[in-house]
């Protein structure tokens, strides 16, 4: 079946560092992609969303690029700070219905060092 | 900032018993979820609940499984015969239009010896 991967399972930066979270995806028919930081303990928290229509979307300190040509999404996290350590996945919209049926990549833990 | 909440935190269960999780949605959402991540793993999608009836379920969601809007709250999850692979992180979502991001609760630690 298709589904949605990441290619680093964990990511170390120091703080004040750029940090860079890939994704790829492959059911081609998606339309929709957010991004989630989840932390310990906790349920997924929504950081940004994109629809297929853009290629980049701001956020305060984030932005998500994506390329369609080549099914990739990633997440670019400015002056990562120490808060910032967490798993963040990104899920893609993959309802056949119209509903926002969410298929969740694994997840890529980043680890901020102060 | 207005969240969706879940009870209990932890539910420990012994196998072949019945459980409901609990979930209260954003007050203004129409579209309800289910999710569940097994530990370690990936967060998969169960189904989706919209205008009192399920829109979709995944192959998870089987005839054990059942969701529920009792009043104009309440959003449950309800296992009937559990089984030790049910053994998960169950999380509750909503969302305001089908299409716009679900908002995620902090789960409940579903536990069955």
């Amino acid at each position: 079946g298709e589904s949605v991967g990441l290619h680093l399972p964990t990511l170390s930066v120091q703080e004040g560092d750029n940090s860079i979270i890939n994704c790829a995806y492959s059911n081609s028919a998606s339309d929709y992609f957010i991004w989630y930081k989840q932390e310990s303990g906790k349920g997924p928290q929504f950081i940004i969303d994109i629809r297929s229509n853009m290629d980049k979307r701001q956020g305060q300190r984030v932005t998500v690029l994506l390329n369609k040509t080549v099914k990739h999404l990633s997440l670019q996290i400015a002056a990562t700070q120490p808060g910032d350590s967490a798993v963040y996945f990104c899920a893609e919209n993959s309802g056949n219905s119209g509903y926002s049926t969410l298929t969740f990549g694994k997840g890529t833990m980043l680890l901020v060092s102060p | 900032e207005p969240e969706v909440t879940q009870t209990p935190s932890h539910q420990v269960t012994q196998m072949g018993q019945e459980v409901i999780l609990r979930c209260v949605p954003i007050s203004n959402h129409l579209y309800f979820y289910w999710y569940r991540q097994i530990l370690g793993q990936k967060v998969e999608f169960l189904v989706s609940f919209y205008n009192n009836e399920i829109s979709e379920k995944s192959e998870i969601f089987d005839d054990q499984f059942s969701v529920e809007r009792p009043d104009g709250s309440n959003f449950t999850l309800k296992i009937r015969s559990t089984k030790l692979e049910d053994s998960a992180m169950y999380f509750c979502a909503s969302s305001n239009e089908g299409s716009q991001p679900q908002h995620f609760g902090d789960g409940t630690r579903l536990s069955i010896l």
